[in-house]
């Protein structure tokens, strides 16, 4: 079993600042992360695949990081639209979330 | 454009069981690896399983391998997940979510809107 810990639990940011959410997995994984984006009663939404390409419509401001066991998920600009909850996966395991809030 | 289309809310006792359906559309849906995914109220996600529309193998999370049972219907490019022997733990909103790149099982892009399933007595 793969776990994928998530820091920080929760972000406070403003808009225009730099988000900087972090995946730790106990064992290496190579680069087979993806970042999910889920804003309150929606579907999450795949922002980032094989830990650093976008995924289709994904805006430049995200990016993605990282391999082996430690992973960054970076917003380099905050929108407003951005506060949500953020999920790392692997496989068939999800970290625990990081909330992204004002 | 891609759409996985989920059937309604629904209210069970415990004990019972549930089915969820995820009407596709907009790819050759036996192409793609479907995956069931829940999400408690206030929680994170929990995968549950994936589905082969192809060939109809499955694979189960451990928690669900004794009670969960996913099928397909290739005629109406629809996905169907059953859940059994319900109890309150299982409230939730359940969803069903495309593998993101054709022939895996890696990502999951789409999803679909979620099925709220509420067990109580």
């Amino acid at each position: 079993e793969i776990v994928l810990t998530q820091s920080p639990a929760t972000l406070s940011l403003s808009p225009g600042d730099r988000a900087t959410l972090s995946c730790r997995a106990g064992q290496s994984i190579n680069n087979y992360l993806a970042w999910y984006q889920q804003k309150p009663g929606q579907a999450p939404r795949l922002l980032i695949y094989n830990a650093s390409n976008r995924a289709t419509g994904i805006p430049a401001r995200f990016s993605g990081s990282g391999s082996g066991t430690d992973f960054t998920l970076t917003i380099s600009s905050l929108e407003p639209e951005d506060f949500a909850v953020y999920y790392c996966q692997q496989r068939s395991f999800f970290g625990q979330g990081t909330r992204l809030e004002i | 454009q891609v759409q996985l289309v989920q059937s309604g809310a629904e209210v069970k006792k415990p004990g019972a069981s549930v089915k969820v359906s995820c009407k596709t559309s907009g790819y050759t849906f036996t192409d793609y690896y479907l995956h069931w995914v829940r999400q408690a109220p206030g929680q994170g996600l929990e995968w549950m399983g994936w589905i082969n529309p192809n060939s109809s193998v499955t694979n189960y999370a451990e928690d669900f391998e004794d009670r969960v049972i996913m099928t397909r219907d290739t005629s109406i490019n629809t996905a169907y997940m059953e859940l059994s022997r319900l109890t309150s733990d299982d409230t939730a909103l359940y969803y069903c979510a495309r593998a993101h790149i054709i022939g895996t099982t890696g990502y999951f892009d789409p999803w679909g809107q979620g099925t709220l399933v509420t067990v109580s007595s």
